[in-house]
């Protein structure tokens, strides 16, 4: 069965400094798809950046980049030029699909990031 | 693009009452929807999956019939909880995917139901 793990559950960082967040998960699959979603004070699930696994290139979205390492099955998550608006609850997603043939999610624990003024 | 609504953003009702949740895909066809329960400082945690037409699929150890969901059509989803009591209070997220959101089969997410059962 797939799993995935945050093995930070609460991590801190100065504004404008940068912050990794890690993420390890476990699958026999080839082809798959990992999300973080950063989900704010609000609630509200926001995609912060995808990887596909069949592409070695790292994902990168602005300020957010990952360090996908495929052999350890590992998700990194870097967030560079902290800000306050990085201040959330971040999840790790490994997306499967079901015996059904639907794609579903699997999420991590979650990280608390703090960003500090 | 791919927005989803929910409604209500939270409720309260008393113990052994029914309530409906909704959820909409505003500008795409949502094929397949998913409800998911979040307790607080928790994961999200899958109840179920729906494809438009056809009878929801329940995860494990969620009951579904108490968690009744329907799929009537490619833009609503509705879960109702049934005979609520306060363990069923939690914050519930649904969210959709189709052909027309994305090619990822990446979901996206409404905004998420506070359901406080007194």
């Amino acid at each position: 069965a797939q799993t995935v793990t945050q093995s930070q559950p609460e991590m801190s960082v100065q504004e404008a400094e940068t912050v990794t967040l890690s993420c390890t998960y476990d699958t026999s699959e080839n082809n798959y798809y990992l999300f973080w979603y950063k989900q704010p004070p609000s609630r509200q699930m926001i995609l912060v950046i995808r990887q596909e696994a069949y592409k070695q290139q790292n994902a990168t979205e602005n300020r957010f980049s990952v360090n996908f390492q495929k052999a350890a099955k590992s998700f990194s998550l870097k967030i560079s030029d902290s800000q306050l608006g990085d201040t959330a609850m971040y999840f790790c997603a490994f997306m499967k699909r079901s015996g059904s043939g639907t794609y579903k999610y699997i999420f991590g624990t979650g990280t608390r990031l703090k960003v500090l003024a | 693009g791919a927005v989803v609504s929910q409604h209500p953003s939270w409720v309260i009702c008393k113990s052994g009452t029914s309530v409906k949740i909704e959820c909409r895909s505003l500008d795409f066809q949502a094929t397949t929807m998913f409800w998911y329960r979040q307790f607080p400082k928790q994961s999200l945690m899958l109840m179920a999956t729906s494809n438009e037409g056809s009878k929801a699929t329940y995860e494990q150890g969620v009951e579904k019939d108490k968690f009744l969901i329907n799929h009537a059509s490619l833009t609503l989803s509705t879960l109702t909880v049934t005979s609520a009591h306060p363990e069923d209070s939690s914050f519930y997220i649904c969210s959709a995917t189709g052909p027309t959101a994305n090619h990822y089969n990446e979901q996206f997410f409404g905004p998420g139901t506070r359901l406080t059962v007194l």
